[in-house]
Order: structure tokens, then C-alpha cells, then sequence
């Protein structure tokens, strides 16, 4: 398996508050990747990462806030967590032949929302 | 943006017969279409994928067939087994260009 950890893998949290979660790589690859999971919707992403510094919005990008402050770690944050944000997160990263073909995704965060 | 349809959402057949997965892409500049596997609590992992130089890719009784002008692809698996049974997504890309856009995904169940 590719060197990708996330943390926390399972979080309950109370609307309003903020969550933060961390993905961690050892594979020095340059695009990382954030995805929910909800049933009947598949995969969406939520922000991607191209390096340091530089990320863009996915097609479910609101709500949620993205940093890479270092090659090896992609931060998600929601800054008031709301019900609807009650999902498994997987964080991914790209295929070691450089393009954006072949994720490796890390095991998923379960965040659950009351 | 690019949209992935993918049919149909849930699929049972039963252990030996074949399972045909299908899915189509809206972007023609996609060129990159991969198949992820997803074993219930686990993350999805990719099983097979294909290029839109070729029309069709084969790995032991898993194959991916590509209709560029339909703008449709999919996935055969033969001789299903009970460990076949998982959710299956396909996705699109344009490679090196493109983050991927995934189906929704078919929960195939194999019955034994």
C-alpha cells in the first residue's frame, strides 16, 4: 500500500464546532486529493492539491477549506460542521508516474455530525 | 466539467456467470478510464484502467471495453467468484490534466 495515513479515522463532533482532517503521505507525490463518500452518490471531490500552496475547489467544495502548508500533508477543514457534511472522507493521492491518473487512497474518516 | 453515468446501481448474479458494468463520460477530451474496487470498510483500489489509444484491456477474467465515439466504457468480469462481490466504480480523466470524476457506483453481489 501507498504511505498515506489520515487522522482522525473516526470523529463525532456537534453541529457548529470545527473539524479539522489530516492526511499524511511518505510518498513525496505532488497532488493529493480530498473525496467524500455518501451512499447513492459515489466518490465526489472536494479539493485538490497540484503542491505546496496551491490547491483548487472540487464540485463539493462548499463548506469545506483545504491547506498544504508541506509536500507530505493535505488538511481539511470544516469550519462549522453542519449534518449534511456526515460523510466517510478519503484522502488520495496521484499514481507515481507523475500524471493524475492512478489514486492511492489513504482508509477514509467516518465524520459524523449530530 | 466532465459527469460519469454509471448502470446499473446494484447487480447480483450468480457465482460463474459474468457481470457487465457500464458507464459514460460527457468530456471527449477525457482519455484516461480507470475502474476502482471497493470491498465493504475498505478504500477503493484500482483494479483495471484504460487509455482512449486502445479499444479494449484484459487481466485475467476482468476486462475493460472502450467506445470512444459513444463515449461509453465498461467493465466485463468473467467466472464471477464470491470474493468479486464489492461496490465497483469507474471514473474519467483527462490524464496528467484532470483530478478524476468518479460514477456512482454498481454494488455487485455474487451469489454462491
Amino acid at each position: 500500500d501507498a504511505g498515506i495515513t489520515q487522522s482522525p479515522r473516526h470523529k463525532v463532533t456537534e453541529t457548529g464546532t470545527p473539524v479539522t482532517l489530516r492526511c499524511h503521505q511518505t510518498e513525496n507525490h505532488r497532488y493529493m486529493y480530498w473525496y467524500r463518500q455518501d451512499p447513492g452518490h459515489g466518490l465526489r471531490l472536494i479539493h485538490y492539491s497540484y503542491g505546496v500552496k496551491d490547491t483548487d475547489k472540487g464540485e463539493v467544495s462548499d463548506g469545506y477549506s483545504v491547506s498544504r502548508s508541506k509536500t507530505e500533508d493535505f488538511l481539511l477543514t470544516l469550519e462549522s460542521a453542519t449534518s449534511s457534511q456526515t460523510s466517510v472522507y478519503f484522502c488520495a493521492i496521484g499514481g507515481r508516474t507523475g500524471n493524475t491518473g492512478e489514486l492511492f487512497f489513504g482508509e477514509g474518516s467516518r465524520l459524523t455530525v449530530l | 466539467g466532465e459527469n460519469v453515468e454509471q448502470h446499473p446501481s446494484t447487480l447480483s448474479v450468480q457465482e460463474g456467470d459474468s457481470a457487465v458494468i457500464k458507464c459514460t463520460y460527457s468530456d471527449s477530451a477525457s482519455n484516461y478510464f480507470p475502474w476502482y474496487k471497493q470491498e465493504l470498510g475498505k478504500r477503493p483500489q484500482l483494479i483495471i484502467d484504460i487509455r482512449s489509444n486502445v479499444g479494449e484491456k484484459k487481466d485475467q477474467r476482468i476486462a475493460v471495453t472502450l467506445n470512444k465515439t459513444a463515449k461509453h466504457f465498461s467493465l466485463h468480469i468473467t467466472e464471477t467468484q464470491p470474493e468479486d462481490s464489492a461496490v465497483y466504480f469507474c471514473a474519467a480523466s483527462v490524464a496528467g490534466n484532470t483530478p478524476l470524476v468518479f460514477g456512482k457506483g454498481t454494488r455487485l453481489s455474487v451469489i454462491a
